[in-house]
């Protein structure tokens, strides 16, 4: 079975930038999320969706980050324009409500660096 | 959201027990214990969860205080391939999400 697949790994840019990370979750689970790891914290959820509706977004900047699940399929993650502190590795997640554990799957993120 | 506590840190020899303590005292009887872990450069991965009774599975055991107040995941061999960050979560039902803290990071020695 295929995993969470997150693009692109690594990227680079100058504050004020923009920039935009893609998700793919496993076939058939109906919740994505969105995490921010800093560096030497635990993961942060930033926004939930349930197909293609947001649950909570509640921790989301959203002044300057924005997410969307079009189709209830994949997932896009901007932020624009970028701040130094918005370092960090941005993890998606997807799971199966109804599952017996509601186990979240994680990929393997993305690591933005803002100079 | 109730909160759980967990050393910073700890550390094993290869092959011995592991014993990660995590207290949660403000627990409410419909939450889950859940336990993650993350592996260096890689996502969280799901390791174990519980309600009330103890709980085995192929990665690890899971003994909950009989008040619920705390709990503790055991590695019963630890290999250096065990060397990551573990979470202790509580979880209300699986539609929510997980709330992760700082977690405790294993180092296991050869």
């Amino acid at each position: 079975e295929a995993g969470v697949a997150q693009s692109p790994r690594y990227k680079i840019i100058e504050k004020r930038q923009s920039v935009a990370f893609w998700c793919n979750p496993i076939s058939g689970h109906a919740t994505l999320y969105w995490y921010q790891q800093i560096l030497g914290q635990g993961p942060k959820l930033l926004i939930q969706f349930q197909n293609n509706g947001v649950v909570d977004d509640s921790q989301l900047p959203k002044d300057r980050f924005s997410a969307e699940r079009l189709k209830g399929v994949d997932s896009t993650l901007k932020i624009q324009p970028a701040k130094l502190e918005d370092s960090a590795v941005y993890l998606c997640a997807s799971s199966l409500v109804q599952g017996r554990t509601g186990e979240l799957f994680f990929g393997e993120g993305s690591r933005l660096t803002v100079l | 959201d109730a909160k759980t506590t967990q050393p910073n840190s700890m550390e094993s020899n290869e092959e011995e027990p592991v014993h990660l303590p995590c207290n949660h005292s403000t627990i409410s009887g419909t939450d889950y214990i859940h336990w993650y872990r993350q592996l260096p450069s890689q996502g969280p991965e799901y390791v174990i969860h519980g309600l009330t009774s103890n709980v085995n599975n192929r990665m690890a055991s899971l003994a909950i205080a009989e008040d619920r107040k705390s709990s503790t995941l055991i590695l019963h061999r630890a290999t250096l391939r065990d060397a990551a960050v573990y979470y202790c979560i509580l979880r209300a039902n699986s539609g929510y999400a997980l709330n992760f803290g700082k977690g405790t990071s294993l180092l296991v020695t050869p």
